[in-house]
């Protein structure tokens, strides 16, 4: 599976707008990009995931880049709840099973 | 909501004990991973399964054996248990890969090995 980047921190205040940056300059056509968070002493929690097209869900928007190098996960009226380790992923689209590598993801403070 | 359960949630070994950590799992799905976290770091997976009767090594597998006897059932196995596999350990289940491979994780186990 390719290799993601993203930053080790970023801090933020209740209310606003957090955008998480991923970088995935080497993913392949059947590789969807899914993000998770983790806060401490509980396992990770699946936020959302995409191929190509942009999605949304209750907890968040994935941007996904036109060459799919590279996408955002845009998190609107950030609260204390939202504050967490995310990661982003690359699975491929396989029948079977998908090694999912966990990378340091990224951590999110949120300040009120 | 998909249900993944582990057992126990805090375990102190000895050095060369034998420890078991269970993971159950409702949700019917076929995938199954053990990963184990370290104080302030990532996830690193140690086996995962296919299905009941597959085993497949992660990237840390040593010292590690995995048993999946069922469709819910995938077990951690330290034969010898070292104070190097302290940790926090967390079974996950999921459906198959690419667009349907959305992971439900357990709450962890905490494992001290003296």
């Amino acid at each position: 599976d390719a290799k993601t980047t993203q930053p080790d921190s970023m801090e933020s205040t209740e209310g606003e707008t957090v955008h998480l940056p991923c970088s995935h300059a080497t993913i392949s056509g059947n590789e969807y990009i899914y993000w998770y968070r983790q806060v401490p002493l509980q396992g990770p929690e699946y936020v959302t995931h995409g191929l190509q097209q942009n999605t949304t869900n209750s907890m968040a928007f994935l941007a996904i880049a036109s060459d799919r190098k590279s996408s955002t996960l845009i998190l609107t009226h950030v609260s204390l709840r939202d504050a967490a380790v995310y990661h982003c992923i690359l699975i491929q689209n396989q029948g079977g099973s998908a090694k999912l590598i966990f990378g340091e993801g990224t951590k999110l403070t949120v300040s009120s | 909501e998909a249900a993944v359960t582990q057992s126990p949630r805090n375990k102190v070994a000895v050095t060369g004990g034998k420890v078991t950590l269970s993971c159950n799992q409702t949700n019917n799905h076929n995938n199954m991973y053990w990963y184990r976290q370290d104080t302030g770091h990532g996830l690193r997976l140690i086996h995962y399964s296919y299905g009941a009767g597959s085993t497949e090594k992660g990237d840390i597998p040593d010292g590690y054996k995995a048993s999946r006897p069922s469709q819910e059932n995938f077990s951690l196995i330290l034969e010898l248990a070292t104070p190097s596999q302290t940790s926090v350990y967390f079974c996950a289940s999921g459906g198959g890969g690419g667009s349907n491979e959305r992971l439900f994780f357990g709450h962890g186990t905490k494992l001290s090995v003296l």
